[in-house]
């Protein structure tokens, strides 16, 4: 149980378009998913907390604008980088927390999506 | 705020033997949650092992086992009998169950030797 998966895997675009990631919790409901980006070697950087039905809360040095993120079902939250260069190229993760239930602290994660922009 | 540190960024160890991950982190909460993550090269988060700051007993799983020094703010992990198959980044992580954001330390990356 508590699967996220994530799609595309890998997308490689043109500079100037605008990509779209989808982040789906398979079997439970998630209210909040997380958005973080990791570079080669690095470490995960949260970029926005995404709520069902409400705006998302970017984290500071994040361009709003940029990284656009949709949260319309208990399922799905999609992550749009909107006007893409070659510095946003990287390594998207995405991750939830179930629904309800007991507080465990425990987040899930999808299996990342890469993206190079040329 | 909170922060994670990892200082080492490369371990090695002998297949069959044992190693041990350092984490520290800093906190002035007191409900919260620390997680040891593998990502191996597929780049796939895998949740390790878990510990509740309120617990005292250090949390195992399987081969995995932490000793978890709250006094310290210390959280370090050992695999015990390490195999090929747990070559991978390891990632040190505190969260809490209010907001769910997770901070992650900087990683280790683990090698093992055959």
């Amino acid at each position: 149980g508590a699967v996220v998966s994530q799609h595309p895997s890998w997308v490689i675009c043109k500079s100037g378009t605008s990509v779209k990631i989808e982040c789906r919790s398979l079997d439970f409901q998630a209210t909040t998913m997380f958005w973080y980006r990791q570079f080669p070697k690095q470490s995960l950087m949260l970029m926005a907390t995404s709520n069902e039905g409400s705006k998302a809360t970017y984290e500071q040095g994040v361009e709003k604008d940029k990284f656009l993120i949709n949260h319309a079902s208990l399922t799905l939250s999609t992550l749009t980088v909107t006007s893409a260069h070659p510095e946003d190229s990287s390594f998207y993760i995405c991750s939830a927390r179930v629904a309800g239930g007991f507080r465990t602290g425990e987040l899930f994660f999808g299996e990342g999506s890469r993206l190079t922009v040329l | 705020a909170q922060t994670v540190t990892q200082s080492q960024p490369e371990m090695s160890v002998q297949e069959a033997e044992t190693v041990t991950l350092s984490c520290t982190y800093d906190t002035s909460e007191s409900d919260y949650y620390l997680f040891w993550y593998k990502q191996p090269p597929s780049r796939q988060m895998i949740l390790v092992i878990r510990q509740e700051a309120y617990k005292q007993q250090n949390a195992t799983e399987n081969r995995f086992s932490v000793n978890f020094q709250k006094a310290a703010k210390s959280f370090s992990l050992k695999i015990s009998d390490s195999q090929l198959g747990d070559a991978a980044m390891y990632f040190c992580a505190w969260g809490t169950s209010g907001t769910y954001k997770y901070i992650f330390g900087t990683g280790t990356r683990l090698k093992v030797l055959a």
